[in-house]
């Protein structure tokens, strides 16, 4: 049963606009949500996170949304860049320490 | 700042061959997990360490993976013998507690091990 649910595997948008990646989880213990970015033959990367305390947390051009009532979470990136291409994955945690991840989304931001 | 070291990056083995991948986490990360990931899903964990002990194994099919960290630090995931569907990515990543977030940590991941087993 998985609890992250990534339900887009793939986006695709031009430079410039703004990327939206939707994550949705089923677990309301979840307090703690990540999102990474994977490259072709790479390891997942950091990417940013927020704690359930709060609803929005921003980084630059990445800003992450969290509606708890609804356990859907965003990752929006403004302007998107053709260097965002890549796989998004969200992973949350909510019992110290174990993360789950979604399948990714991977994004494509044309020139 | 090293990040996370794996090795080999890529294997390739017949099926019933024994298999071991190699991970040495970021210095002063106490926490380890080894996480397998098939082609077009998320990581999923097999097996977290806090310093030398396993605290989660639950996901870690017993009879034919085994892993250690037996100084706390590096560690060591061996699968004997091979199935085919033990063809995946797998994942050494680390962490260490986010400074006033207790118990929110973020990891970090190493580049993984390509496994292909014939």
């Amino acid at each position: 049963d998985q609890q992250v649910k990534q339900n887009s595997p793939s986006l695709s948008v031009q430079e410039g606009r703004i990327s939206i990646l939707n994550c949705d989880y089923t677990n309301s213990m979840f307090d703690y949500f990540l999102w990474y970015k994977k490259y072709p033959a790479e390891g997942p990367t950091f990417l940013i996170s927020i704690s359930s305390i709060k609803d929005k947390n921003e980084d630059g051009r990445f800003t992450v949304f969290l509606n708890k009532s609804a356990k859907h979470l965003s990752l929006h990136i403004v302007p998107s860049q053709p260097g965002d291409s890549a796989v998004y994955f969200c992973a949350a945690s909510g019992n110290f320490n174990k993360f789950y991840f979604g399948s990714g989304t991977k994004l494509n931001v044309k020139p | 700042e090293a990040g996370v070291v794996q090795s080999p990056r890529y294997k390739i083995i017949e099926k019933k061959q024994p298999v071991a991948f190699w991970c040495n986490p970021i210095s002063g990360h106490n926490t380890l997990y080894w996480y397998r990931q098939n082609l077009g899903q998320g990581p999923e964990l097999l097996i977290r360490y806090e310093n030398e002990e396993a605290v989660d194994d639950s996901q870690l099919p017993k009879d034919r993976f085994s892993a250690e960290r037996l100084k706390g630090v590096d560690s060591t995931l061996k699968i004997q013998p091979a199935e085919l569907g033990d063809s995946a990515v797998y994942l050494c990543a680390s962490s260490s507690p986010r400074r006033g977030l207790a118990g929110q940590e973020t990891q970090y991941f190493g580049p993984g091990t390509r496994l292909l087993v014939l």
